[in-house]
């Protein structure tokens, strides 16, 4: 148990869906994280929030859509996804930004259809 | 752009010594690195971080040498449980220009009997 949770562990949805992934954590850290994590390739980082407010977006498309409402939850909104969007989403927090030790939760595996 | 690479495979015995170097060219002053282990269907979980020369905990050790462009992960004495997944990580800051918290691209590490 690492402190951080993920909901759902696994997903399945269209291409026409739209659907949520949600991130909770325990541990009283003020920066969450979202990594993608493809099949033969290393973590990407997606979105980072520091105190609520977002700080990263490495260019991701605008049909994953980051929510982090207070410093302990944090989500990822899906819509319109294509095939290639079948990963492993791990969500992850840190006590604060950069030079952190991260803390990963069990991660959602999507697949889109 | 900001890389950091790894050897894709290792194989080593029980009680043996293991060494995995990540490359990180381009890293900073203040950019620390740090090594994450992952098992499958869990998300990475913190090994052990450093800034220069050696850091050594419970499970590893880390050497980094002056010019701080590789880093070594040492792990005593492997058991079989120790197969997983290594990742080094680095705090590029504001080196990249792009983003931050680059992962190596993973060590699959296999122990035999």
């Amino acid at each position: 148990e690492t402190g951080v949770t993920q909901t759902p562990r696994h997903l399945v949805m269209g291409m026409t869906n739209k659907k949520s992934l949600k991130c909770e954590q325990h541990l009283g850290h003020n920066a969450m994280y979202w990594y993608k994590q493809s099949a033969k390739k290393p973590l990407e980082l997606m979105f980072v929030y520091n105190f609520k407010e977002q700080t990263e977006n490495n260019s991701v498309p605008s049909r994953f859509s980051p929510e982090c409402p207070n410093s302990s939850h944090l989500f990822l909104h899906l819509h319109t996804l294509q095939p290639e969007d079948s990963a492993l989403y791990l969500c992850a927090s840190s006590q604060a930004e950069g030079g952190e030790k991260l803390f990963f939760g069990s991660g959602t595996q999507l697949s889109v259809l | 752009l900001a890389k950091t690479t790894q050897p894709i495979s290792m194989d080593s015995y029980e009680g043996q010594e293991v060494n995995i170097t990540c490359s990180h060219n381009n890293i900073a002053t203040n950019d620390y690195i740090t090594w994450y282990q992952q098992f499958p269907s869990q998300g990475p979980r913190f090994i052990i971080q450093g800034y220069k020369t050696k850091v050594t905990n419970e499970v590893a050790s880390l050497f980094i040498p002056a010019d701080r462009k590789s880093s070594t992960l040492s792990l005593p004495r492997v058991s079989l449980s120790d197969t997983a997944v290594y990742y080094c990580l680095v705090d590029y800051g504001a080196t990249s220009g792009t983003y931050k918290y680059i992962f190596g691209t993973g060590t699959r590490l296999k122990v035999l009997a």
